[in-house]
């Protein structure tokens, strides 16, 4: 069946430590996204991938950096530069931009938190 | 001003009920509209989309009021398992999607 991993699920971490979310896709999408979710809050986009070796920045990309190497992988690392790093990350994907019909195909979430 | 407000809630409403969400958006620009929904410590899940004229899906009907600036959500013959977060979604001129902060719904037996 085609869809998002995500993995760890979940992920404890020490101050000053980087961690890498990897994100796997099997749809055939062009485009992948990461977003940040904490309680109380909408997602909040931190980076975005519309075609392979390349991404931009969303709304919140300080502290984080990304990789699209390949079309089907688009793993987050979470740097010691993230100041607020605790939160619920998701990785997500659609057809082409964000598609016609807006939808975009969600992976399980990965739970990060730092100690 | 957030770009997309949603009434966090919670809803609480009995099994049977009617029950509507309401939100609003920011950029005038906005070009559409979605519905997700997300069960708890769960991903969203595209519930549905939003047209100008008005749509609906079995129980739930969505509208769009563009001088307003709001869009709704109705649910009918509210079930159990239609307990969740429903999230609304904006996508704008720049083409990425902005999400609200989610109204949270509970229906009691």
């Amino acid at each position: 069946d085609g869809g998002i991993t995500q993995s760890p699920k979940y992920l404890f971490r020490k101050e000053g430590q980087n961690v890498t979310l990897s994100c796997e896709q099997n749809l055939n999408h062009d485009a992948m996204y990461w977003y940040r979710q904490d309680p109380g809050q909408g997602l909040r986009l931190i980076y975005y991938s519309q075609i392979v070796n390349d991404f931009q920045k969303g709304d919140i990309a300080e502290g984080y950096s990304v990789s699209r190497e390949k079309k089907e992988s688009f793993p987050l690392t979470v740097t010691s530069a993230q100041k607020n790093p605790t939160a619920f990350y998701l990785c997500a994907s659609s057809i082409v931009g964000t598609g016609r019909t807006g939808e975009l195909f969600f992976g399980e979430g990965s739970r990060l938190t730092v100690l | 001003r957030k770009e997309v407000e949603q009434d966090p809630g919670p809803f609480n409403v009995p099994e049977g009920a009617t029950v509507a969400f309401n939100c609003t958006y920011s950029n005038s620009a906005s070009q559409s509209f979605f519905w997700y929904r997300q069960d708890c410590r769960k991903e969203p899940k595209l519930l549905m989309s939003v047209y100008s004229s008005g749509n609906e899906d079995g129980r739930f009907t969505a509208q769009l009021n563009r001088a307003s600036q709001y869009i709704s959500l109705l649910i009918r013959d509210s079930k159990l398992s239609d307990s969740a977060t429903y999230l609304c979604v904006v996508r704008g001129s720049a083409r990425q999607l902005t999400f609200g902060s989610g109204t949270q719904l509970t229906v009691l037996p």
